[in-house]
């Protein structure tokens, strides 16, 4: 099983900061890493797909970098309305899916 | 705009089994491409996955729960079905179905759907 490992477990950031959450994989996944975000009370929302490929209609702030074992998903100007849980995902490990441990993102 | 919605009893004893439906709209389960799949999440924690069915009924379960586990497909219907038996407390968690690209991600999901397991 591929673990992937999320830092910080928890942020606590000021509107229009920038954020940074990791993603670690266990072994190399090249690209299939994915990013969702999960609001309180919410189904988690698709938000970068293969890393770095940009889902439509999610605000252009959120952007996704790294292959093989480290992934990075960064939120640019972090507005309110962005306070969530972020998970990472990886599909590599067919078929077995595993996800991050998550990041809660606390707005300041 | 696909659709996923769960439904099922919210509250099962011990030792029974959990049964959840997960309807589809606004897409076929039976158009292929898609894995069709159950998450769950136990109260304040990670996402788990349980498994998936192809629209074929070819099906891949979590090893560490497949000894319990049987997902099946209704494409008439356009519903997919999760069956987990004995379950225990540590089942108690947020269900959800959701749709997988076949080796990428999960794009869309359900609302989900509570679970407690007790007597």
């Amino acid at each position: 099983e591929i673990v992937l490992t999320q830092s910080p477990d928890f942020q606590s950031v000021t509107p229009k900061e920038k954020v940074t959450i990791t993603c670690r994989a266990s072994q190399s996944i090249g690209s299939s890493l994915h990013w969702y975000q999960q609001k309180p009370d919410q189904s988690p929302k698709l938000l970068i797909k293969y890393a770095s490929q940009s889902i439509s209609g999610v605000p252009s702030r959120f952007s996704g970098s790294g292959s093989g074992t480290d992934f990075t998903l960064t939120i640019n100007s972090l507005e309110a309305e962005d306070a969530a849980t972020y998970y990472c995902h990886q599909s590599s490990s067919l078929p077995h899916p595993t996800f991050g441990g998550g990041t809660k993102v606390e707005i300041k | 705009q696909v659709q996923l919605q769960e439904s099922g009893p919210g509250l099962v004893k011990p030792s029974q089994t959990l049964s959840l439906t997960c309807t589809v709209s606004g897409g076929s389960i039976s158009s292929g491409g898609y894995y069709w799949s159950w998450i769950r999440q136990h109260p304040g924690k990670g996402l788990e996955w349980i498994g998936y069915i192809y629209y074929s009924g070819s099906t891949y379960y979590n090893p560490s729960l497949k000894s319990r586990v049987t997902i099946s497909v209704d494409t008439s219907k356009n519903q997919f079905s999760l069956k987990l038996s004995s379950v225990t407390a540590a089942d108690t968690a947020v269900y959800y179905c959701a749709r997988r690209i076949l080796t990428g991600s999960f794009d869309y999901w359900g609302q989900g759907t509570l679970v407690t397991v007790s007597s």
